[in-house]
């Protein structure tokens, strides 16, 4: 079956940076776009960005241009979300999921989700 | 790229139906049909409901449908039933070719 793998929850101080992996099975990788969303305590889901696995081209949200970077890796059908210089309030449960067929255009929602990672932020 | 929005909550009882709104512009709800709509427990991830604006994932319950209307899209759940209770989010992809959510919706059955 179509599964996202997420790796295991962080903390990280204030400033530092974070890099969260997204492994992908059960499809061709390269077909479809991953993409990043983020759900702070409490709070909504927020789009980060997205990443076509065929070409690496990548859209990111403004709120999140010039502090994310979003990177896939094909031979091991993972895909990574690095955010920077973070902040207490970058504290969140990160999710990547499959969207986007790369060819068509088409399948533009988010299935499936991974298990999403905690990232908090403290000193 | 602002939220969509959604009323915070919707109530109702075990049986009855309830509809959710998910208004947006003319650069996202109103520009393509893809709006798609999530339903998260607590301390679950999201799962997908309804796809491309009234398509629901195969083997999932048809008393989850969808529908659009200009630039709002609109979730309905008829026969609520108790495992109903979660919140609800919207989704659009948009014309800067992003996606957006909606601000969320918490039913609750009573």
């Amino acid at each position: 079956q179509v599964q996202l793998v997420q790796s295991g929850a962080e903390v990280k101080k204030p400033g530092a940076s974070v890099k969260v992996s997204c492994k992908a099975s059960g499809y061709t990788f390269i077909n479809y776009a991953i993409s990043w969303v983020r759900q702070a305590p409490g709070q909504g889901l927020e789009w980060m960005g997205w990443i076509g696995a065929y070409n690496g081209n990548t859209n990111y949200a403004q709120n999140f241009q010039g502090r994310v970077t979003l990177t896939t890796e094909t031979p091991t059908s993972t895909a990574y979300m690095e955010l920077r210089s973070l902040r207490s309030d970058d504290t969140a449960v990160y999710y990547c999921a499959k969207v986007r067929d790369y060819w068509s255009g088409d399948r533009n929602w988010f299935d499936p989700w991974g298990q999403g990672t905690l990232v908090t932020v403290s000193s | 790229q602002s939220a969509l929005t959604q009323p915070a909550s919707v109530s109702g009882s075990p049986g009855q139906s309830i509809t959710i709104s998910c208004t947006g512009t003319s650069s996202d709800v109103g520009a393509y049909n893809y709006v798609s709509w999530y339903q998260q427990h607590p301390h679950k991830a999201p799962k997908l409901i309804i796809y491309d604006v009234s398509n629901r994932p195969s083997g999932d319950s048809n008393r989850f449908s969808g529908s659009k209307s200009g630039n709002t899209a609109s979730l309905t759940i008829s026969g609520l039933q108790t495992e109903d209770e979660a919140d609800y989010y919207c989704s659009s992809y948009t014309s800067d070719n992003t996606y957006v959510f909606g601000t969320g919706t918490k039913v609750t059955v009573l």
